[in-house]
């Protein structure tokens, strides 16, 4: 696609409950990334990929938190026994190869607005 | 640790006006900065950087930045204003040591009115 994609744009869920969001990048971007940015705040570092493997995810907050990218293309941000504290936009980020560790220009998509209830 | 702040949670200023938005950092070695600017309900969106050498640099929609090592600043900056630059702005800077990782201030609201 022109830019990345992200599904769905708003999920509203229960406390306790499973969500995945999906994150489709531009196509040729080897390096994807998750951020998360909660209200006032700017963006916080959750997850790295370069291709298919996880190159550093140092920033998901738990062992509730968890990415997967099988193909090197789409990735899914999964999270487990949601709380009310991931409420949140968690926004996906996609790179050219060289990484946007190279040129620092992240392309990101519009975000999924997350709300636990 | 690398960190960027933004003191302003918002700015107001005049369409035609020149306008500035605050960044400062902490590095411990040489900084890589960044502009991103988000407009409602859409991604955000790359602006400039600083890697090396010119201290003021140019970018996107008419906006630049000039870095400062002995304030450890890098504003955003615009001669002329327009309605249509009304945003979010963020300042960014890369991690040392993982290239992958950026850390983004809190975000900067710039009001520009007609």
């Amino acid at each position: 696609g022109a830019g990345v994609s992200q599904t769905p744009s708003n999920k509203v869920t229960e406390k306790g409950k499973y969500v995945e969001l999906r994150c489709d990048p531009i196509s040729g971007h080897t390096a994807l990334y998750w951020y998360r940015q909660s209200l006032g705040q700017g963006p916080e570092f959750l997850i790295y990929f370069q291709g298919t493997g996880a190159a550093d995810d140092s920033g998901l907050p738990n062992d509730r938190f968890f990415a997967v990218r099988p193909e090197g293309s789409v990735s899914t941000l999964k999270i487990q026994r949601t709380e009310r504290g991931d409420s949140a936009v968690y926004l996906c980020a996609s790179s050219s190869p060289g990484g946007g560790g190279n040129t620092g220009e992240l392309f990101f998509g519009e975000g999924s607005r997350l709300t636990v209830l | 640790a690398q960190s960027v702040a933004q003191p302003e949670d918002q700015v107001n200023v005049a369409e035609g006006n020149p306008l500035t938005v605050k960044c400062t950092y902490s590095v411990s070695g040489n900084p890589y900065l960044f502009w991103y600017v988000q407009y409602p309900n859409r991604g955000l969106q790359f602006l400039l950087k600083y890697i090396t050498g010119d201290n003021l640099v140019k970018g996107s929609y008419g906006f630049e930045a000039e870095f400062n090592k002995s304030q450890t600043s890098f504003h955003l900056k615009k001669p002329s204003a327009l309605v249509s630059d009304s945003a979010l702005y963020f300042c960014a800077v890369r991690d040392l040591y993982n290239f992958n990782k950026f850390y983004f201030g809190s975000g900067t609201k710039l009001n520009v009115k007609p």
